[in-house]
C-alpha cells in the first residue's frame, strides 16, 4: 500500500510554461514534505520543503502548495526550463525523519 | 566537498554471492540511510542509523545488514544475493536538525544474475 502516490509517471511541458507535479498521501500523521529532483546517474537532490503549518512555500521559480484536508500537495515550476527535465520525487514524513518517497514523475521540458 | 560517496557505481553479482556497498560522508552528519529504488517505484528505506553504533531496520531490511562503527561510514552488506535485490541503491545522510532533507550519494546499480 503506497503511502505517497504520484499518479502521473510522466509529464511534458513547453519551455516557458508552467509545470505542475502532483502528489497525494494517505497517512494523516505526515507533517513535513519535500520535493527532490533527480537527474540520470545521479542521486536525488533536495528542491523545496513544506511543513503542515503552511499551505504554500516559494523558492524562486518553484512553489509547493499543500492541501491538508485533501492530503494533496503540488509543485509548480514557472517558467519551466529545459534544465528542469528530470524525475521529481515527493517525500513525506512525520516529524521530519524516515521519509516515505513517491514513485516519481518524469518531467520533460520541450524547447 | 565530497558530500556522500558511494562505491562501487556498478556491480554484477551471481546468485548466492555476497558484497558490501560502501557509503561515506564528510559532513559530520549523525543520520545515515540506505534506500533502494526499483523501476517505477519510489525509494524504499532498507536501514538507517541515528549515530555511530546505532542502527535500525527500515521498510525492506530482509537480505541486508548494516553497521555503523564510525560517524563517517555506513556500509550495506548483502548476503546470499538474490535476483530480487537487483536495484539501484542510494545512501543518504542528514544532520537531523535542519529538516532540509537528505544529501544523497550518486547510487550503486546492482544486478544479480
Amino acid at each position: 500500500d503506497q503511502q505517497v502516490k504520484q499518479n502521473s509517471p510522466s509529464l511534458s511541458v513547453q519551455e516557458g510554461r508552467i509545470s505542475i507535479l502532483n502528489c497525494d498521501y494517505t497517512n494523516s500523521m505526515f507533517d513535513y514534505f519535500l520535493w527532490y529532483k533527480k537527474y540520470p546517474a545521479e542521486g536525488p537532490t533536495f528542491l523545496i520543503s513544506i511543513s503542515s503549518i503552511k499551505d504554500k512555500n516559494e523558492d524562486g521559480r518553484f512553489t509547493v502548495f499543500l492541501n491538508k484536508s485533501a492530503k494533496h500537495l503540488s509543485l509548480h515550476i514557472v517558467p519551466s526550463q529545459p534544465g528542469d527535465s528530470a524525475v521529481y520525487f515527493c517525500a513525506a514524513s512525520s516529524r521530519g525523519q524516515n521519509f516515505v518517497f513517491g514513485p516519481g514523475t518524469r518531467l520533460s521540458v520541450l524547447p | 566537498n565530497a558530500g556522500v560517496t558511494q562505491t562501487p557505481k556498478f556491480r554484477i553479482l551471481k546468485i548466492g554471492q555476497s558484497m558490501t556497498l560502501q557509503c561515506a560522508q564528510d559532513m559530520n552528519h549523525n543520520y545515515m540511510y540506505w534506500y533502494r529504488q526499483d523501476p517505477g517505484m519510489g525509494l524504499k528505506l532498507i536501514y538507517y542509523s541515528v549515530g555511530a553504533g546505532i542502527t535500525d531496520k527500515g521498510e525492506v531490511p530482509n537480505g541486508y545488514n548494516v553497521s555503523r562503527s564510525t560517524t563517517e561510514d555506513f556500509p550495506l552488506r548483502l548476503e546470499l544475493a538474490a535476483p530480487s535485490q537487483t536495484s539501484v541503491y542510494f545512501c543518504a545522510s542528514s544532520s537531523g536538525r535542519d529538516r532540509g532533507g537528505y544529501t544523497f550519494g550518486s547510487g550503486t546499480r546492482l544486478t544479480v544474475v
